[in-house]
C-alpha cells in the first residue's frame, strides 16, 4: 500500500529556507510512470499546488512563487524533496507531498490530479 | 492560470439532503477536473477525477459532472460522515490550481 510522509524543521527563520523531504513506501518511485508532488495550504485557505518531479529529475512549479522553489528526487532513497527558498510569514502552511496521476491529449502526456498524499507537515515562518 | 471559483463557500444542510457545490473554471478545461474531500486536520482525498470518475471506495452517493467552465459534484443523501471541507482542481493547464474550497456542515 503506497504511503508518503512529510518530514523536515517545523519552524523557518524569516528569509530562510523551507526544506522537507518526502518518504515514499509501497511502491518504486524509480521507473513509475506517476509524477511526485507538493502542494500547500495556509491556514484557513485553500490548497496551492507548488510543483512537481518526475523519477528522471525533470520538474515543474507554480509560476506565483516566482521560482523560489526546487523539487528534487532520489531514487536510491525513494524520496522526493521540496526547498522553498526565501520564506516570509506568508509562507506558514501544512505542506503535503502526493503521488500525481498523468493523462495523455493531444499533446502527449500530462500531470494530473493527485490520487495519494501524505498527513502533511506545518511549517510556521517565524523569527 | 486558470482560476477555479467554487461556490457557496459554506454550505448547511440536513442528513438526508441533496447537495450540490459548483465549480467553475476561468476557461474551458475540458474534462480535467478533479474534487477532493478534505475533513478537519486531515489530508485531501481525491473523489473524483475526469470530472464524473469516481474513485475506488468513494461512496457511490457523491456523483461528479459537467465539462468545459462548469462542474458540479452532487451529494445524493448527506451522511454526518460527509461533513468537510470539498475542493476542485483543474489539470488542463500545466500551472494547476484549485478552488477555494466549501465547508458542508450539518
Amino acid at each position: 500500500q503506497l504511503q508518503l510522509q512529510e518530514s523536515g524543521p517545523g519552524l523557518v527563520k524569516p528569509s530562510g529556507t523551507v526544506s522537507l523531504t518526502c518518504i515514499v513506501s509501497g511502491a518504486s518511485i524509480r521507473g513509475s510512470s506517476h509524477y511526485w508532488g507538493w502542494i500547500r495550504q495556509s491556514p484557513g485557505k485553500g490548497l496551492e499546488w507548488i510543483g512537481s518531479v518526475f523519477y528522471i529529475g525533470t520538474s515543474s512549479y507554480n509560476p506565483s512563487l516566482n521560482s523560489r522553489s526546487s523539487v528534487s528526487v532520489d531514487t536510491s532513497k525513494n524520496h522526493f524533496f521540496l526547498k522553498l527558498y526565501l520564506a516570509t510569514a506568508a509562507d506558514t502552511a501544512v505542506y503535503y507531498c502526493a503521488r500525481q496521476a498523468f493523462y495523455f491529449d493531444n499533446s502527449g502526456k500530462k500531470r494530473g490530479c493527485f490520487d495519494t498524499w501524505g498527513r502533511g507537515a506545518l511549517v510556521t515562518v517565524s523569527s | 492560470d486558470i482560476h477555479m471559483i467554487q461556490s457557496p463557500s459554506t454550505l448547511s444542510a440536513s442528513v438526508g439532503d441533496r447537495v450540490i457545490i459548483t465549480c467553475r473554471a476561468s476557461e474551458s478545461i475540458s474534462n480535467w477536473l478533479a474534487w477532493y474531500q478534505q475533513k478537519p486536520g486531515k489530508a485531501p482525498k481525491l473523489l473524483i477525477s475526469k470530472a464524473s470518475s469516481l474513485e475506488s471506495g468513494v461512496p457511490s452517493r457523491f456523483r461528479g459532472s459537467g465539462s468545459g467552465t462548469e462542474f458540479t459534484l452532487t451529494i445524493s443523501g448527506l451522511h454526518p460522515d460527509d461533513v468537510a471541507t470539498y475542493s476542485c482542481q483543474q489539470y488542463q493547464d500545466d500551472g494547476l490550481t484549485f478552488g477555494g474550497g466549501t465547508k458542508v456542515e450539518i
